[in-house]
């Protein structure tokens, strides 16, 4: 089945660089058709995707946030990381890592359960 | 503005049945399969179709169905608890993004 779970600093300065790791267990990502995607819910607002990257390496962007994001594969063989430069209020958010693979794709079948960054004024 | 199009808020009675809509066009909807997600705030989302399948652990008084560039998500039988936020999302072909709908907030009188 799987599990993913988020990490990172719950709190992040204006213009600095925010990490987060996702965690995964119970699969692999050099499963062929094995994607992981980065979701984020500013708070009483909607989901927005991040970025993706799937099985063969290939990494893909929110265009409007392209520039300042870089999705790669962690040190470990079962973590991916997220980083987002120059953060900004607005970039408060709950951050959520997913999973989708060729049997559902392009739809959603496993959720983490998210990270809360707080960007102050 | 959000990509997909869905209903900002739909409401219901106990045992109706309701129908949430995603609107897209040909390079989203109209190729690939809707994932639809239950999000009961403040907890993450929990994917209650896949395209017209229904995960395991779901009721079946979730369905889901496409026309064209229109999805749907109907609850046959709503329940207080589905009163929650779902949303639509799916892969866009011709920009290479993911996209997702504006949420719809379902009530449940």
């Amino acid at each position: 089945q799987g599990t993913l779970w988020e990490s990172g600093p719950a709190l992040v300065k204006a213009t600095q660089t925010l990490t987060l790791t996702c965690t995964f267990s119970g699969f692999s990502l050099d499963t062929t058709g094995m994607c992981l995607i980065w979701i984020r819910q500013p708070p009483g607002k909607a989901l927005e995707w991040l970025a993706r990257i799937d099985w063969d390496g290939d990494v893909y962007y929110n265009t409007s946030l392209k520039t300042r994001l870089t999705l790669s594969r962690g040190s470990s063989k079962t973590q991916v990381a997220l980083t987002m430069t120059n953060m900004d209020p607005v970039d408060t958010a709950t951050y959520f890592c997913a999973r989708t693979h060729s049997v559902v794709y392009p739809t959603i079948d496993l959720w983490g359960r998210g990270t809360l960054v707080t960007v102050p004024a | 503005q959000s990509a997909l199009t869905q209903e900002a808020s739909v409401s219901g009675t106990v045992g109706q049945k309701v129908t949430l809509t995603c609107i897209g066009n040909s390079n989203n909807i109209g190729t690939y399969d809707v994932g639809w997600y239950q999000q009961i705030s403040p907890g993450s989302p929990k994917t209650v179709m896949f395209g017209d399948s229904l995960p395991s652990g779901i009721p079946d008084r979730f369905s889901g169905s496409k026309s064209a560039t229109t999805a749907s998500l109907t609850i046959s039988g709503l329940q207080p608890e589905d009163e929650a936020d779902y949303y639509c999302s799916t892969w866009d072909h011709s920009r290479s993004v993911w996209v997702f709908g504006g949420g719809t907030k379902l009530t449940v009188l």
